[in-house]
């Protein structure tokens, strides 16, 4: 089982749609969650950033963490062509050295 | 705002030519890394480095090497290169800098990215 899981997409919505990307994982360890966005051709930006379970909210962006089922998602609402982009989760433990692990992606298609 | 900065969006060598890909982020931070990124594959860590001359290998190191001489600049080098290192270089740097071998909070900034094809 390999230790990051996304489905690559791609998924394509309409604009305006609500928007649904997950990813489950299998280490129990990991504590931080983040959400990259990559445009074609250029380097993956940090969309949001959560520590444990829970969620956050960032404007039209919901980042859920749920550690019991080892499952995290983002939520887009109203969901714009500009959103169209390859998303990339990633995850990392509290100890005291490790790098991210990441998912490889969803590509996201919004449609006008 | 951060920048990282790779010095080449775009190259094309040959089998067997060493290849310099150059790194500089302007936010004094401590953790820099080097990854691939290929279809179907996603992002894999080849180096990265948590101060300066400092280096530890990631899950793909083998036939890259990698410099740090200054803190602000990460070389990645293909020493005698080879078209299955044909791929999408990412570097990035790590926010906020730590102290020591501790790197796991894990906010990225990630440079541009550098497009190899070895011919």
């Amino acid at each position: 089982q390999k230790e990051v899981e996304q489905d690559p997409g791609p998924l394509s919505v309409p604009e305006g749609a609500i928007v649904s990307l997950n990813c489950t994982y299998s280490n129990s360890a990991f504590q931080y969650f983040m959400w990259y966005r990559q445009y074609s051709r250029k380097g993956p930006e940090l969309l949001m950033y959560t520590y444990s379970s829970g969620n956050k909210e960032d404007g039209r962006f919901t980042a859920q963490v749920d550690k019991s089922s080892k499952y995290i998602s983002l939520f887009i609402r109203d969901s714009q062509p500009s959103d169209s982009a390859t998303y990339l989760c990633a995850m990392s433990t509290n100890s005291g050295y490790s790098t991210l692990t990441f998912g490889k992606g969803t590509m996201l298609l919004v449609s006008p | 705002d951060v920048k990282v900065t790779q010095s080449s969006r775009y190259l094309v060598k040959r089998t067997g030519e060493k290849v310099f890909l150059e790194c500089v982020q302007d936010m004094d931070h401590e953790n820099m890394f080097w990854y691939r990124q290929d279809p179907g594959l996603g992002l894999r860590l080849i180096y990265f480095s948590y101060d300066v001359k400092m280096k530890e290998k990631g899950d793909i190191p083998e036939g890259y090497s990698v410099s740090r001489e200054k803190k602000e600049r990460f070389s990645l080098i293909l020493e005698s290169a080879s078209t299955n290192q044909t791929s999408m270089y990412l570097c990035a740097s790590m926010f906020p800098g730590t102290s020591g071998r501790s790197i796991n909070t894990g906010e990225l900034f990630f440079g541009e990215g550098s497009r190899l094809t070895v011919l």
